[in-house]
């Protein structure tokens, strides 16, 4: 149980397109979602949190009209990078927590590998 | 906020010997302690975590020690094995549904 699932696993764009990546928690009900940005032979970096129905928190310096997080259902949360350029060409992944039973726990996604051209 | 250091940043150590990985943190008010395994291109796993109420945890070659005092954590595996090389992060959190804030990595590679 608690498996999240990210979509798609890859995209490439082109520079000034906009990119949505979905993540899902296949067999929880995820009160919170977190999503990270992971950039090569580094750290995973905290983007911002988003709880069902309110708006996300975002960590400082992450810009919040680029990144757009929606957090609509209990299951699905969405990331569209907007206007990408290649400085954001990076590792996407997502985590969710909450749900009964689990505890402190966050449940990671298989990430998502932005390459922009 | 939250900040957590952790050392080493690359670790070798010879087949069947032991690894330890030292993790500091700043937020006193931080009670939930993960460590996570990440290998190239997938997911951080977690391979065990510890709450504060506990000083130190087992799960057969891995094991977590907490020193709430001095506001450091450590992962210890013993008997490694090369499937043990790999990328480890710890982190902290106030637990439930906060965030997680992640140490910056210990690579460890284990030498056959």
């Amino acid at each position: 149980g608690a498996v999240v699932s990210q979509h798609p696993s890859w995209v490439i764009c082109k520079s000034g397109t906009s990119v949505k990546i979905e993540c899902r928690s296949l067999d929880f009900q995820a009160t919170t979602m977190f999503w990270y940005r992971q950039f090569p032979k580094q750290s995973l970096m905290l983007m911002a949190t988003s709880n069902e129905g309110s708006k996300a928190t975002y960590e400082q310096g992450v810009e919040k009209d680029k990144f757009l997080i929606n957090h609509a259902s209990l299951t699905l949360s969405t990331l569209t990078v907007t206007s990408a350029h290649p400085e954001d060409s990076s590792f996407y992944i997502c985590s969710a927590s909450g749900g009964t039973g689990i505890g402190n726990e966050q449940f990671f996604g298989p990430g998502t590998r932005l390459t922009v051209l | 906020g939250e900040n957590v250091e952790q050392h080493p940043s690359t670790l070798s150590v010879q087949e069947g010997d032991s690894a330890v990985i030292k993790c500091t943190y700043s937020d006193s008010a931080s009670n939930y302690f993960p460590w996570y395994k990440q290998e190239l291109g997938k997911r951080p796993q977690l391979i065990i975590d510890i709450r504060s109420n506990v000083g130190e945890k087992k799960d057969q070659r891995i094991a977590v020690t907490l020193n709430k005092t001095a506001k450091h954590f450590s992962l210890h595996i013993t008997e490694t094995q090369p499937e043990d090389s790999a990328v480890y992060f710890c982190a902290a959190s106030l637990g439930g549904n906060e965030k997680l804030t992640f140490g910056t990595g210990t690579r460890l590679t284990i030498i056959p």
